[in-house]
């Protein structure tokens, strides 16, 4: 499984654009990136999916340069309610959901 | 309600006792998984599986049992609970061929 690496903590104030990288240097040709978000006492929460070049959806945008090597999670414009861990996790999306999270990025937004 | 659910949320024990968070979901998702989330090691898989009487270790399995006779249960025993299970516990489903994991709200576990 392609190991990520990711900042454990980022502060942002309400408004700003948040952008989170993830680094999967040892990605396989078949791995999606996937995103998730956890708020405290909750499970965490799908984002994001992508496999090249830029996904956008209407929470997010995952920008995927062409060596794959890494991927940048951009939250527009954020406010408090976008305080949350947010994970990067890299695999197959068949046959091998041995899947752990990791501890994942802290995002404290600040009035 | 559809979706994924688990009981109880919240389950005090002690040292020895048997154990059994239950897990239900009502998409009939071939995957379900369980995962430990403790304090500084995010989320770490337990057991998973892919159909019903089909279940795999995860990462930390030890001390763990699961089965999964029918596709929308994945219940799991701590057959003889220890301090150190003491976590918040997430059960998780998923289609076949997505990637995309939903997730129970968890069970906080607390071993004396």
């Amino acid at each position: 499984l392609a190991k990520t690496t990711q900042p454990i903590s980022m502060d942002s104030y309400e408004g700003q654009e948040v952008n989170i990288t993830c680094s999967h240097n040892n990605i396989a040709t078949n791995d999606y990136i996937t995103w998730y978000q956890q708020f405290p006492s909750q499970g965490p929460r799908f984002i994001i999916q992508g496999y090249k070049t830029k996904v956008t959806n209407e929470v997010a945008s995952l920008f995927i340069p062409a060596d794959r090597k890494s991927s940048t999670l951009s939250l527009p414009r954020v406010s408090l309610s976008d305080t949350a861990v947010y994970y990067c996790l890299v695999g197959r999306r068949s046959n091998d959901y041995k899947l752990s999270f990791g501890a994942g990025t802290t995002v404290t937004v600040r009035a | 309600d559809a979706g994924i659910t688990q009981s109880p949320r919240y389950k005090i024990t002690e040292t020895g006792r048997q154990v059994t968070l239950m897990c239900h979901q009502t998409w009939s998702h071939s995957y379900m998984f369980w995962y430990r989330q403790d304090l500084g090691h995010g989320l770490r898989l337990i057991y998973y599986s892919a159909a019903a009487d089909i279940t795999d270790k995860g990462e930390v399995p030890d001390g763990y049992v699961v089965s999964r006779s029918k596709t929308e249960n994945f219940p799991l025993t701590l057959e003889s609970a220890t301090r150190s299970q003491t976590s918040v516990y997430f059960c998780a489903s998923s289609a076949q061929n997505t990637g995309e994991l939903f997730f129970g709200e968890g069970s906080r576990l607390t071993v004396l």
